[in-house]
């Protein structure tokens, strides 16, 4: 199965700052590759799909870049709501699909 | 509206069985994959497989081959997912979640199993 690398595994951030979360794939995805947002006790909630597509109600802020076997998600103004963990998640069509360890987005 | 119903919560002895199922609704239930991804307590997401309620055709991670069986059931929109020969390592939240074809968005309440002797 293909792995998926994410870092870092913490963050530590205020409100306002701009977050930098990347996820490397051990093979070639093309651009198959979403983004989660998770909070406790939730299931997780899809934010972006096929690397840079955001998902319908997610807000702007959240952007998502790369292809092939590195991508980033960013928050450029984090906000309250945004304080949570985040995953990312290779689709490709030939292989299982595999989540990365998760980021976990704390206040600072 | 769209609903993915997922049965209570199972506790189980190591060694034991456990099917969880997953009641879709709202929606063309041959139209969506269906995905299965199990949280352990402070843990992260585990992808387990995906079945194509449509054709039936059957994914499964590396990890879980052998000893996990995804099956569909048209009649009652109904997909189950079942662990054999559990360990105290299975113990997590089990979530079913539908996606057409690319990542899913629409998730179950999830389901508690707990492996304890």
């Amino acid at each position: 199965d293909i792995q998926m690398t994410q870092s870092p595994s913490t963050l530590s951030a205020s409100v306002g700052d701009r977050v930098t979360i990347t996820c490397r794939a051990s093979h070639y995805v093309n651009n198959w590759l979403a983004w989660y947002q998770q909070k406790p006790g939730k299931a997780p909630k899809l934010l972006i799909d096929k690397a840079s597509n955001l998902e319908s109600g997610v807000p702007s802020r959240f952007s998502g870049s790369g292809s092939g076997t590195e991508f980033t998600l960013t928050i450029s103004s984090l906000q309250p709501d945004d304080f949570a963990t985040y995953y990312c998640q290779q689709y490709n069509t030939f292989s299982p699909w595999t989540f990365g360890q998760g980021t976990k987005v704390e206040i600072k | 509206q769209v609903q993915l119903v997922q049965s209570g919560a199972e506790v189980k002895k190591p060694g034991a069985s456990v099917k969880v199922s997953c009641l879709a609704s709202g929606y063309s239930f041959t139209s969506y994959y269906i995905h299965w991804v199990r949280q352990a307590a402070g843990q992260g997401l585990e992808w387990m497989g995906l079945i194509n309620p449509s054709a039936g055709s059957i994914t499964y991670a590396q990890k879980f081959q052998g000893r996990v069986t995804i099956t569909r059931d048209t009649s009652t929109s109904t997909v189950s997912l079942e662990l054999n020969t559990l360990t105290s390592d299975d113990t997590a939240v089990y979530y079913c979640a539908r996606a057409p074809v690319g990542p899913p968005a629409d998730w179950g309440q999830g389901t508690l199993v707990t492996v304890s002797s």
